[in-house]
């Protein structure tokens, strides 16, 4: 099971972009990498996933290097509600892979 | 909405009670998970449930008895709790194929153990 490293945390001030970067460098080839975003009391959403390169959706974009070791979530112009828990995954589907780390707490002030 | 509801929202019960939590999915998924997060601390996976069969039981203790009677329902029993136990419990599914790591989760118990 591929291990992930987050920063613990980071902050933000309104209308910056973020930039949330994930180490996970014994990641198997069958792995994809995926984000979620946790509020307080809620369950984790999903907010995206990739292989490799860059995808993009009207949320997020996530940068995968060529070797994969690494992604970066990106979140361009935050807002005061992106204030949460951000977790990156990796995984090959398996229900064992659905397993959380500790996640980035990101706080967005005014 | 994410298509997957749990009820009670808020549950508060004695040391001695039982009590069960319920968990429902809209999304015909074929697995359907239980995580407990304490406060401030990360979501830990409990039981995993593919096809109503258990494939995954992290070392819960067994007065946490879960059951899964159908794709579509799971429920968490629980009996003889702990002040510790006292969590937020979440339920979630997803669809397994390969490559795919999209759960859906509901909004989760509030449990108090007192």
């Amino acid at each position: 099971l591929a291990k992930t490293t987050q920063p613990i945390s980071m902050d933000s001030y309104e209308g910056q972009e973020v930039n949330i970067t994930c180490s996970h460098n014994n990641i198997a080839t069958n792995d994809y990498i995926t984000w979620y975003q946790q509020f307080p009391s809620q369950g984790p959403r999903f907010i995206i996933q990739g292989y490799k390169t860059k995808v993009t959706n009207e949320v997020a974009s996530l940068f995968i290097p060529a070797d994969r070791k690494s992604s970066t979530l990106s979140l361009p112009r935050v807002s005061l509600s992106d204030t949460a828990v951000y977790y990156c995954l990796v995984g090959d589907g398996r229900y064992s892979t659905l397993t959380f780390g500790k996640g980035t707490m990101l706080l967005v002030s005014p | 909405e994410t298509g997957v509801t749990q009820t009670p929202r808020h549950l508060v019960m004695g040391m001695t009670n039982k009590k069960s939590l319920k968990c429902e999915q809209h999304l015909g998924h074929n697995a359907m998970y239980w995580y407990k997060q304490s406060a401030k601390k990360p979501l830990e996976l409990m039981f995993v449930y593919s096809l109503e069969e258990r494939v995954e039981n992290n070392s819960v203790p067994s007065r946490f008895s879960p059951e899964c009677p159908n794709s579509s329902h799971l429920f968490l029993h629980l009996h003889t709790l702990q002040p510790e136990d006292s969590a937020l419990y979440l339920c979630a599914s997803s669809q397994v194929t390969g490559g795919n790591t999209e759960a859906f989760f509901g909004q989760g118990t509030r449990l108090t153990v007192v």
